[in-house]
């Protein structure tokens, strides 16, 4: 899987947009960006993910760059309830099954 | 919501117990895992299941092992608790064939304390 990078921390006011990058230079081109929420050590849970093309649920937006070197993850109004370790995934979704976590970023919505 | 269950969520035990950790699921699903967390800490993958009766080490040595006689099930014991096993044990599925999109299902975890 290819390799992300994400900042540790980030703070957001509750009703703002929060914008979380993620950094993946090194993607392939079967690749897909996924993104996991974990809420104070519950299990993590899934948000969306996507290959090149902007995606949007019911919990948040996904933007790709064109180059698919990197993307943002838009929680479109933060509530305390979105307070939760955020992490950003690339792979290939039936070729590994180790999927990897790494730390994440912090995110910490305040009122 | 995600239909994947996992029991005890708090155990404490003393040293040198066995103890099982469950986990089920009843979405059907052929892939498992199990992850393994330290409070503030990454998650680390310790086993997974391609389907009944296939199992692997995952990228962090564990002294657990797992068995996956049916689909739905698959439990992890430690056949001597140490303290040193003191963590979050998560639990998680996802499909194999037909509409795979990758994403995976967690239970809420088994936190386990061995005095």
């Amino acid at each position: 899987d290819a390799k992300t990078t994400q900042p540790t921390s980030m703070d957001c006011a509750e009703g703002r947009a929060a914008n979380l990058p993620c950094n993946h230079s090194t993607i392939s081109g079967n690749e897909y960006v996924y993104w996991y929420r974990q809420i104070h050590s519950q299990g993590p849970q899934y948000i969306i993910h996507g290959l090149k093309n902007n995606e949007t649920n019911e919990m948040a937006s996904l933007i790709i760059t064109e180059d698919r070197k990197s993307s943002t993850l838009i929680l479109p109004h933060a509530t305390l309830r979105d307070t939760a370790v955020y992490y950003c995934i690339v792979r290939v979704p039936r070729a590994d099954y180790k999927l990897s976590f790494g730390a994440g970023t912090t995110v910490t919505v305040r009122a | 919501e995600a239909d994947i269950y996992q029991t005890p969520r708090y155990l404490v035990i003393g040293t040198g117990k066995k103890i099982t950790l469950e986990c089920s699921q009843t979405m059907g699903h052929d892939k498992m895992y199990w992850y393994q967390q330290d409070p503030g800490m990454e998650l680390h993958l310790i086993h997974y299941s391609y389907g009944v009766n296939s199992t692997e080490k995952g990228d962090l040595s564990s002294e657990s092992t797992v068995s996956r006689i049916r689909t739905e099930h698959f439990p992890l014991t430690l056949e001597s608790a140490r303290p040193s096993h003191t963590s979050q044990y998560l639990c998680a599925s996802s499909e194999a064939l037909g509409g795979y999109t990758g994403e995976l299902f967690f239970g809420e975890g088994s936190r386990l304390t061995v005095l």
